[in-house]
């Protein structure tokens, strides 16, 4: 079957650097997603991932390990606003969106 | 970004009755949408995949006939809750590409159904 997991719940403080990990099994890979939901409202696009490495956009970044079938997300320099869940999602060979259930991060001042 | 509109963002109906919600994508045809329903504290569930012009895709389990799915134009969809029953309360939220080669998608804000 088709799965996808990471962490329920992370706590940092704020100004700090979390790192939420994401690990996938899935029947073939054709890109990862990071979307952020604040509660209560509909998820929001973070980043894309297909090839392996490093993907940087401003405080956020994401990697990706295709042979380990890994990604992560990276916060740095925390605010209390990025208190949110973050949603893990990988296209699969039919490039149906498989998504993880989530990790509700909180950020405490 | 390309930016897709839900309407309602919050409805309350009787049990019994049926609600309708609409998806349009403001600035971008989409051929194909897709509905969602999340339960709280949990990830999204797909309920089905919205193809204009034609008979929607249900994810197993969906029952086609309670969540009646019409994608008349390029640019709406709609997703109408049939008879609905407590247990229908959810947040619905409807989603489409605009075609990119990364595939994002783009949400709406989605619906907020509660049934009395």
């Amino acid at each position: 079957g088709q799965n996808i997991d990471q962490p329920t719940e992370m706590t940092a403080t704020e100004g700090a650097i979390v790192q939420i990990n994401c690990t996938y099994q899935t029947s073939g890979f054709n890109g990862l997603f990071w979307y952020q939901q604040h509660a209560g409202e509909a998820p929001t696009f973070l980043s894309y991932n297909v090839l392996d490495g490093l993907e940087e956009k401003g405080r956020f970044s994401s990697f990706l390990s295709r042979s380990k079938g890994y990604s992560y997300l990276l916060l740095k320099e925390l605010q209390m606003k990025d208190s949110a869940s973050y949603l893990c999602a990988v296209k699969d060979s039919n490039y149906q969106l498989i998504w993880g259930a989530g990790t509700k991060l909180i950020i405490k001042p | 970004g390309a930016v897709v509109s839900q309407h309602p963002s919050w409805v309350i109906c009787k049990s019994g009755t049926s609600v309708k919600i609409e998806c349009r994508s403001l600035d971008f045809q989409a051929t194909t949408m897709f509905w969602y329903r999340q339960f709280p504290k949990q990830s999204l569930m797909l309920m089905a995949t919205s193809n204009e012009g034609s008979k929607a895709t249900y994810e197993q389990g969906v029952e086609k006939d309670k969540f009646l799915i019409n994608h008349a134009s390029l640019t709406l969809s709609t997703l109408t809750v049939t008879s609905a029953h407590p247990e229908d309360s959810s947040f619905y939220i409807c989603s489409a590409s605009d075609g990119a080669d990364t595939g994002e998608l783009f949400f709406g804000e989605g619906s907020r159904l509660t049934v009395l």
